[in-house]
């Protein structure tokens, strides 16, 4: 089956630095991605998503690149705070239903 | 805002024991999903619902069943109890394919 993985199980980054999430995926028909964030105690949260026909997202302090070539996507965010610190992880949708998750990366972010 | 609210945050059952986990979404959701959370494993899709009274298998159902009677409750259903059904319960809902997943804040159920 699709594999979802990210390079670094944890990263730990100074308060005020950008901060890169990378995420691998397998199946090269998926064509539609999202980034959560998953706090401690809490369900998963939507941050943001990108589609297959983009190679680039921003939002709030946030941007997602895609790279269907190697099959790589990746999370930026920008001027990291405290509140940043969580698990975040990757899913992709491949023309179906069903996501396919990533195992997560714990950010932590030093004051 | 979207909002699925699970019953229960904790719960602890007893082996055997037939447990039911609710979920609740307000926003007209088509879809519904359950997933277990396990260190190490990632998300595991357990069953989902494109609409009411239909429901398809996940990855890992086995010991699992659902109910949808109504388009905004999704039940999810440990026959017996086992130990190793120890987990995180996540729900989400989202409004069709190709659309964000909503989650609630899980239900960390302990089989002992």
């Amino acid at each position: 089956g699709e594999s979802v993985g990210l390079h670094l199980p944890t990263l730990s980054v100074q308060e005020g630095d950008n901060s890169i999430i990378n995420c691998a995926y397998s199946n090269s028909a998926s064509d539609y991605f999202i980034w959560y964030k998953q706090e401690s105690g809490k369900g998963p949260q939507f941050i943001i998503d990108i589609r297959s026909n983009m190679d680039k997202r921003q939002g709030q302090r946030v941007t997602v690149l895609l790279n269907k070539t190697v099959k790589h996507l990746s999370l930026q965010i920008a001027a990291t705070q405290p509140g940043d610190s969580a698990v975040y992880f990757c899913a992709e949708n491949i023309h179906t239903n069903q996501f396919y998750f990533g195992t997560g990366t714990s950010l932590t972010v030093i004051p | 805002d979207v909002k699925v609210t699970q019953s229960s945050r904790y719960l602890v059952k007893r082996t055997g024991e037939k447990v039911f986990l609710e979920c609740v979404q307000d926003m007209d959701h088509e879809n519904m999903f359950w997933y277990r959370q396990d260190p190490g494993l990632g998300l595991r899709l357990i069953y989902f619902s494109y609409d009411v009274k239909m429901k398809e298998k996940g990855d890992i159902p086995e010991g699992y069943s659902v109910s949808r009677e109504k388009k905004e409750r999704f039940s999810l259903i440990l026959e017996s109890a086992s130990t190793n059904q120890t987990s995180m319960y996540l729900c989400a809902s989202s409004q069709g394919n190709n659309q964000p997943q909503h989650f609630g804040d899980g239900t960390r159920l302990s089989i002992l």
